[in-house]
């Protein structure tokens, strides 16, 4: 089975500047979809930026990228210029796409505190 | 569309008794997902269907424990009788799998499951 390990469960940063949230994951397959997905207080989740595995490219959304490093099973997920906002719970998951499509696998999470 | 719908946001009940939980999908998606939060376990996938169809029940806990999808616009998650340790907070998700849409999911707000 697939496993995601997100092995910083707090973090913190100031706000403005950058960090960097670790996710590793175990996998079989070739072809595959990863996602970093945010909890806030709220505990509405909300999708924060999305990679397929057979793009080397890595993906941004805006102050959002990752480090997708497939041989090693790495998918880390930078935040920069840090907002308040961003003070969340943030969950890496897989998804083993073909039969498996859209069967997501979720990391342990790591909360993410701001500090102005 | 008003996003992914659940029902009742929190939910006290003595144990023993039965628990229903409701979840609207966003319009036109075809796949839906109950998943699980508790602080142990994090994220667990309950089951899913397509196109009302159950696909995959292996992370239902126990058959006190049921779900139903009777039309492209309603399911429900059942507990029967219901117990302490189901106390977590319960996701419904939907998602349109086609290749345009990216397979992601889009989550409910949750309901919060307390069991005395």
């Amino acid at each position: 089975a697939q496993t995601v390990t997100q092995s910083q469960p707090e973090m913190s940063v100031q706000e403005a500047e950058t960090v960097t949230l670790s996710c590793t994951y175990d996998t079989s397959e070739s072809d595959y979809y990863l996602f970093w997905y945010k909890q806030p207080p709220s505990r509405q989740m909300i999708l924060v930026i999305r990679q397929e595995a057979y793009k080397q490219q890595n993906a941004t959304e805006n102050r959002f990228s990752v480090n997708f490093q497939k041989a090693a099973k790495s998918f880390s997920l930078k935040i920069s210029d840090s907002q308040l906002g961003d003070a969340a719970m943030y969950f890496c998951a897989y998804d083993a796409g073909g039969t498996s499509y859209g069967k997501l696998t979720f990391g342990q999470g790591t909360i993410l505190t701001v500090h102005p | 569309d008003a996003g992914v719908i659940q029902s009742p946001r929190h939910e006290v009940t003595e144990m023993g008794q039965e628990v229903t939980l409701r979840c609207k999908p966003i319009s036109g998606h075809d796949y839906l997902f109950w998943y699980r939060q508790t602080m142990m376990r994090g994220l667990e996938l309950l089951i899913y269907f397509n196109n009302n169809v159950p696909i995959d029940d292996s992370g239902m806990p126990e058959d006190r424990f049921s779900a139903k999808m009777p039309n492209a616009s309603f399911s429900t998650l059942k507990i029967q009788p219901s117990e302490p340790r189901d106390s977590a907070v319960y996701f419904c998700a939907s998602s349109l799998m086609a290749a345009v849409a990216k397979n992601i999911q889009y989550f409910g707000a949750g309901t919060r499951l307390s069991v005395l």
